[in-house]
């Protein structure tokens, strides 16, 4: 299958500042980019969608200024944590498809884990 | 709306025991079906999909069918070993013509396997 890289594979930070977080499709163009949460223990939280040259559609709940998604080229998408707070600490997830697959697949990345202290 | 449900877990088998995880989906339209498998402090990995009705999935000695008539994708295996110790999600996901481009996922089963 495609492989979808995450940049970095975990952070910690301090309290107020901002994170960004690279997903990056290295064999296939992606025309879909994905952002999910994980908390422990639970399932994947769809966060947002984004499409190549649009800007990102949030799921209901989630702070759209807080959670800045910018998915400016076929391979590269980016999430940044805006003043970070203990709270947004999780493990955030992107997966990476294209709208042309007949199979409706996204590929995963590793994870990014957040720790905000 | 388009969801997927699957046993609650922990499950814990003992090794060489056969395994079940059941799935069930609601969804309009045909949705692909798929498992991933996820080990601790890791990503998800995809472990099997199938993309219509009775189309079965199969990977290191997993299997599941898609069943329209029943609405299930239920995960089988015939012997577990230890290695196979991790959380498995069931999730199905629909094409940008069938209602938008995203994967839905089930809650998880957290599957413990004792030597």
């Amino acid at each position: 299958g495609a492989v979808v890289s995450q940049h970095p594979s975990w952070v910690i930070c301090k309290s107020g500042t901002s994170v960004k977080i690279e997903c990056r499709s290295l064999d296939f163009q992606a025309t879909t980019m994905f952002w999910y949460r994980q908390f422990p223990k639970q399932s994947l939280m769809l966060m947002a969608t984004s499409n190549e040259g649009s800007k990102a559609t949030y799921e209901q709940g989630v702070e759209k200024d807080k959670f800045l998604i910018n998915h400016a080229s076929l391979t590269l998408s980016t999430l940044t944590v805006t003043s970070a707070h203990p709270e947004d600490s999780s493990f955030y997830i992107c997966s990476a498809g294209n709208q042309l697959s007949s199979y409706n697949e996204q590929f995963f990345g590793p994870g990014t884990r957040l720790t905000v202290l | 709306g388009d969801s997927v449900t699957q046993m609650e877990g922990p499950v814990t088998l003992s090794e060489e025991a056969f395994l079940t995880i059941n799935c069930t989906y609601t969804a309009t339209g045909y949705p692909s079906l798929f498992w991933y498998v996820q080990y601790p402090g890791e990503g998800l990995q995809l472990l099997l999909k199938a993309t219509k009705a009775d189309d079965k999935g199969s990977n290191k000695g997993f299997e599941a069918t898609y069943r329209k008539e029943t609405t299930s994708f239920h995960l089988e295996k015939g012997s577990v070993q230890v290695s196979d110790s991790a959380v498995y999600f069931c999730a199905l996901s629909k094409g940008p013509s069938t209602g938008g481009f995203k994967t839905i996922f089930g809650a998880g089963t957290r599957l413990f396997v004792k030597a």
